[in-house]
């Protein structure tokens, strides 16, 4: 079992639709970073936060320390947010990475 | 220029070859990384350097070789690759090393060896 997991692996939307992306972990951390991956490769970070709750435009990220479980929500869903988000946790100086949820939203 | 910039985009090599991949970070950051991906599988860090100083190398083999010159360069020079190499190398940089800085990446080497 990977130390981070993320759910859905896959996931279709259409546009205007409110989306989910959830991450879990098993180890303890200093820190969680929500990434989107572009189909040309490029990473952006999206998010960092240890605890509660980040909004950036249209992107909300929450925490949840005690059950290790991070979410990110996509409002009013677009077709330029088709790429796959990467959860990463920071443990003791590393990162460990989830294996992306793929996200297509049809227009 | 802006950002952390990598050449080149692509790149096929055969087995024998010898090339290096280029990074470049125009942030002022101190620490900068080497990452495989490949498909299916999370991101595996390969190199980390901080302060010029490489911190960590996550048992990479050796035809893999990372070279940081100074703070805003870094290089993986490859040689003798296999086909299992073949992959997407993605170079970020942070402000601070462990993890609890934003990492910031460039648009990857699609690496393909033949």
């Amino acid at each position: 079992k990977n130390e981070v997991e993320q759910s859905p692996q896959n996931l279709t939307a259409q546009e205007g639709e409110f989306i989910t992306i959830n991450c879990s972990y098993s180890v303890g951390i200093s820190a969680l970073h929500w990434l989107q991956q572009h189909p040309g490769g490029g990473i952006v970070s999206l998010f960092m936060l240890s605890s509660g709750k980040k909004k950036h435009g249209r992107l909300i990220a929450t925490i949840n320390i005690q059950e290790k479980h991070s979410s990110l929500h996509i409002t009013a869903s677009h077709p330029r947010d088709s790429a796959v988000y990467i959860c990463a946790v920071s443990n003791t100086d590393k990162l460990i990475f989830g294996t992306g949820t793929r996200l297509q939203v049809f227009p | 220029e802006t950002g952390v910039t990598q050449t080149p985009r692509h790149l096929v090599m055969g087995m024998t070859n010898k090339k290096s991949l280029k990074c470049e970070q125009h942030l002022g950051h101190n620490a900068m990384y080497w990452y495989k991906q490949s498909a299916k599988k999370p991101l595996e860090l390969m190199f980390v350097y901080s302060l010029e100083e490489r911190v960590e190398n996550n048992s990479v083999p050796s035809r893999f070789s990372p070279e940081c010159p100074n703070s805003s360069h870094l290089f993986l020079h490859l040689h003798t690759l296999q086909p299992e190499d073949s992959a997407l190398y993605l170079c970020a940089s942070s402000q601070r090393g462990g993890g609890d800085s934003p990492l910031h990446f460039g648009n990857g080497t699609r690496l393909t060896v033949t």
